[in-house]
């Protein structure tokens, strides 16, 4: 098993500017679904891929947009950036059914 | 109201102490899982539960679907169970997690 892995691990980007972050799956999972963690508060869903397609979206505005790829890895893009989009970004693949979840260890996004 | 309520917020134990954090959902669900995060943002799942109960070492998960209740017990209790412990409902056909506000375990010598 290869785990979950996300990358950078930590961005600084200047308000306005535009941010992609990367997010590789566990082997095997077909499900990436990606997280924003602002300070102190729990995760919120920002949507869904499975097999290259979303599946399923937050309460986040369309300047947030996401890729999967065919080897289901997947990428969230943030267009526009907000100083409230300072968070932990984090990424899970898992099967389709939500079961054999595994957490990526996060991007930190601060955006000044 | 959120969807997915945890009690309590906060808990400090001393080790080997019998531990409890309640989970609360008003969501449908087909499934529920408690999470495990560590300062620094790694987030693991210690369970997926459907109905009953799981147990993996000192942990164990239970859940009454109809009562629309979980809980997450820590057994013998160690310092290195010292974490935020989330639960978070699995719903629709997106597979979404809603997820509580978390329970901050500090467990003391």
């Amino acid at each position: 098993e290869t785990g979950v892995t996300q990358s950078p691990t930590h961005l600084i980007k200047t308000r306005g500017q535009q941010v992609t972050l990367r997010c590789s799956s566990q082997s095997g999972h077909n499900t990436v679904s990606w997280y924003q963690q602002a300070l102190g508060q729990g995760p919120q869903f920002i949507f869904q891929y499975y097999r290259e397609e979303e599946n399923g979206r937050g309460n986040f505005p369309p300047r947030f947009s996401g890729l999967q790829f065919p080897n289901y890895s997947s990428e969230l893009n943030v267009n526009a950036l907000e100083l409230d989009d300072s968070a932990l970004y984090l990424c899970a693949s898992s099967f389709r059914d939500g079961q054999f979840l595994h957490f990526g260890n996060g991007t930190r996004l601060t955006v000044t | 109201k959120n969807e997915v309520e945890q009690s309590p917020q906060n808990l400090t134990a001393q080790e080997g102490e019998f531990i409890t954090i309640n989970c609360s959902y008003s969501v449908g669900i087909s499934a529920l899982h408690w999470l495990q995060q560590h300062p620094g943002g790694g987030i693991v799942s210690l369970f997926m539960l459907s109905s009953g109960k799981k147990k993996h070492g000192r942990l164990i998960a239970t859940i009454n679907i109809q009562e629309k209740h979980s809980s997450l017990h820590i057994t013998a209790s160690h310092p290195r169970d010292s974490a935020v412990y989330i639960c978070a409902a699995l719903s629709g056909t997106a597979s979404k997690l809603t997820f509580g506000t978390g329970t901050r375990l500090q467990v003391t010598l």
